[in-house]
């Protein structure tokens, strides 16, 4: 079955450092890949999406980029900012398979960014 | 902007209880989808609903159940709380097949004592 692993958490560093956030799939077709956000007390919302190989999502200054050949998708930014501690998912939709509707997420990554 | 709203933040409950949490989204999504989120391990899908009166089983179902009334709503229901039920729930919903993502409600955290 389509399965996700992200990289363990908890994540501490200092603002306008560079963020990894490592995620790695497996899916039996072709799936879009999606990082959401949680931020403290809040839903998850969504962050960036791409949804085929060498596909780049881009939003807030995060990016990720669909890369078929290591079937990864990994988080960046270059600079934080205290306001990016947040939980991070990665997750994935496998349109190839009867339930085209169902996400399968990541555990999760704590992000905190000290002042 | 989508908007999707669940009846309570907070919910404390006794074991045997029944507990109904409910979910409403104002964007005409066809899809709707109850998780639980525990530390550890991440989201899980209960239950999901691709239409009115539909619905189909999540990773997860034991002791849960669904309803789906009206296209805008979509309960979920504890028959008999228990207290590994004690979790944050999640509502969220999708357009039928536009770019898969799902708009998600801030959550409830029901406590079952």
């Amino acid at each position: 079955g389509d399965s996700v692993t992200q990289m363990e958490g908890p994540v501490t560093l200092s603002e306008e450092a560079f963020l990894t956030i490592n995620c790695t799939y497996t899916a039996t077709g072709y799936p879009s890949l999606f990082w959401y956000v949680q931020y403290p007390g809040e839903g998850l919302q969504l962050l960036l999406k791409a949804t085929k190989a060498d596909d780049k999502g881009s939003n807030k200054g995060f990016e990720a980029t669909y890369r078929k050949e290591t079937t990864s998708f990994h988080l960046e930014k270059g600079s934080v900012q205290v306001s990016d501690s947040a939980v991070y998912f990665c997750a994935l939709s496998d349109r190839s398979g009867g339930s085209n509707y169902k996400l399968t997420f990541g555990k999760g990554t704590l992000l905190t960014v000290n002042p | 902007d989508v908007k999707v709203t669940q009846s309570s933040r907070y919910l404390v409950k006794r074991t045997g209880e029944k507990v109904f949490l409910e979910c409403v989204q104002d964007m005409d999504h066809e899809n709707m989808f109850w998780y639980r989120q525990d530390p550890g391990l991440g989201l899980r899908l209960i239950y999901f609903s691709y239409d009115v009166k539909m619905k189909e089983k999540g990773d997860i179902p034991e002791g849960y159940s669904v309803s789906r009334e009206k296209k805008e709503r979509f309960s979920l229901i504890l028959e008999s709380a228990s207290t590994n039920q004690t979790s944050m729930y999640l509502c969220a919903s999708s357009y039928e097949r536009s770019t898969d993502t799902q708009y998600f409600g801030p959550g409830t955290r029901l406590t079952v004592l």
